[in-house]
Formats: C-alpha cells, sequence, structure tokens
C-alpha cells in the first residue's frame, strides 16, 4: 500500500497570502496524484488531478507540481474561501490511498 | 449538473447488515468506474471500494473484504453497497463517488455525493 504523507497537519496564514501544502508518497506514483478541498459539512471537491492539472471550474490562484514522490499543492493568493482541510489521493495503484490532510486556517 | 444522491444510512447494531444507495443522474452512468469513500467523524478520508463500469473489476480496502459488497445496476443508474458485520469502526459518512474517465487506470474522483451516514452502535 502506498502511505501518503501530507505536511504541515496545520497550516495558519491570512487572505491574500501564499500557501504551500506538501504530499510525499512511500513510493513512486508517478503524476497519479490529486487534490481535493473539504469544508465542514461538505464533500470533498476535485481540485487538482495528476498532479498538475486544474479541475473544471478551479481558480487559476490553485496549481499542482511534483512527479514520482513529492508533490506540492500552492494557492498563490488566499481567499477567504479557501480555508479548508485539503487531502492529496493517488491513483497509481490499488489500493487507492488518501493522504491524512491539512487543514488550512486563518491566522 | 453530475448529481450523485446516498441513501440507506443509520443506526445499526454491531453485527447488524446495512445497505447503502447511491443514485445518479445528468450522465452516462454506465460509462464511469463508480466507487465508496468513507470518513469517521473528525477524520481523513477512506477509499472503501470501486466498481468499473461493466462490473469486470471490484476492488475492495482490507478494512473492509469479505464483509462488503459493492455492486451496481446500469439500468437504474444506481450504485449499491451491501454492509455485514458491521463494527464500531465502520461508523463513518459514507460519500459516493464518480471516477473520471482516464487514459490509464481509475480516473480522480471528480464528483462526490453530500454522504450518507452509518452510525454502528448497541
Amino acid at each position: 500500500e502506498i502511505v501518503l504523507t501530507q505536511s504541515p497537519a496545520t497550516l495558519s496564514l491570512s487572505p491574500g497570502e501564499r500557501a504551500t501544502l506538501s504530499c510525499r508518497a512511500s513510493q513512486s506514483v508517478s503524476s497519479y496524484l490529486a487534490w481535493y478541498q473539504q469544508k465542514p459539512g461538505q464533500a470533498p471537491r476535485l481540485l487538482i488531478y495528476d498532479a498538475s492539472n486544474r479541475a473544471t471550474g478551479i481558480p487559476a490562484r490553485f496549481s499542482g507540481s511534483g512527479s514520482g514522490t513529492d508533490f506540492t499543492l500552492t494557492i498563490s493568493s488566499l481567499e477567504p474561501e479557501d480555508f479548508a482541510v485539503y487531502f492529496c489521493q493517488q491513483r497509481r495503484s490499488w489500493p487507492i490511498t488518501f493522504g491524512q490532510g491539512t487543514r488550512l486556517e486563518i491566522k | 449538473e453530475v448529481q450523485l444522491v446516498e441513501s440507506g444510512g443509520g443506526l445499526v447494531n454491531p453485527g447488524g447488515s446495512l445497505t447503502l444507495s447511491c443514485a445518479a443522474s445528468e450522465f452516462t452512468f454506465s460509462d464511469y468506474t463508480m466507487n465508496w469513500v468513507r470518513q469517521a467523524p473528525g477524520k481523513g478520508l477512506e477509499w472503501v471500494s470501486s466498481i468499473t463500469s461493466s462490473t469486470t473489476y471490484i476492488y475492495y480496502a482490507d478494512s473492509v473484504k469479505g464483509r462488503f459488497t459493492i455492486s451496481r445496476d446500469n439500468a437504474q443508474n444506481s450504485l449499491y453497497l451491501q454492509m455485514n458485520s458491521l463494527r464500531a469502526d465502520d461508523t463513518a459518512v459514507y460519500y459516493c463517488a464518480r471516477a473520471a474517465i482516464a487514459v490509464a487506470g481509475t480516473g480522480p474522483f471528480d464528483y462526490w455525493g453530500r454522504g450518507t451516514l452509518v452510525t454502528v452502535s448497541s
């Protein structure tokens, strides 16, 4: 099983700042990595797929990078609605696995 | 707009059974791999099971293998999860999710339902 480790667990920033979230895989997932955003009481929403492709309707301030075992989600300038929990997910091999999440909170 | 609506959750005794349903609309259901993902209260996301479009391939997490059964009815645009021998650690919100069509493997989960809560407790 591929283990995904996200860091930091919690990130405290202010609106307008840049956010950098990390996801590290225990073995290569090639580019088969996605990022999801989840707000309280809501289902997850796909943000980024295949490491760097924005999903439909996702603002350009969200970007993803990386390949192999190290990945980054960057939010260039935080908007109030961006404060949420973010999960990474790999689909390189079964079982599909998720990271434990990074909580992005308002400082 | 793609819609996925889960139902069937509720309170069940340990050792009991429950069947979840997911009604899909506004897309060609029979073209897509479908999935169940769960989230225990205050915890992260855990993939549970996947079923390919024509039921050729079915996958389960080790934590549910032998206890849960995923199935689909393409004529009824519906996905199911039969859950037996339920345990307290199965308590979670269960989400139905569509996997985007991908060149290789199972695609990312591009649409999710709102989830249905399953509580296993006596």
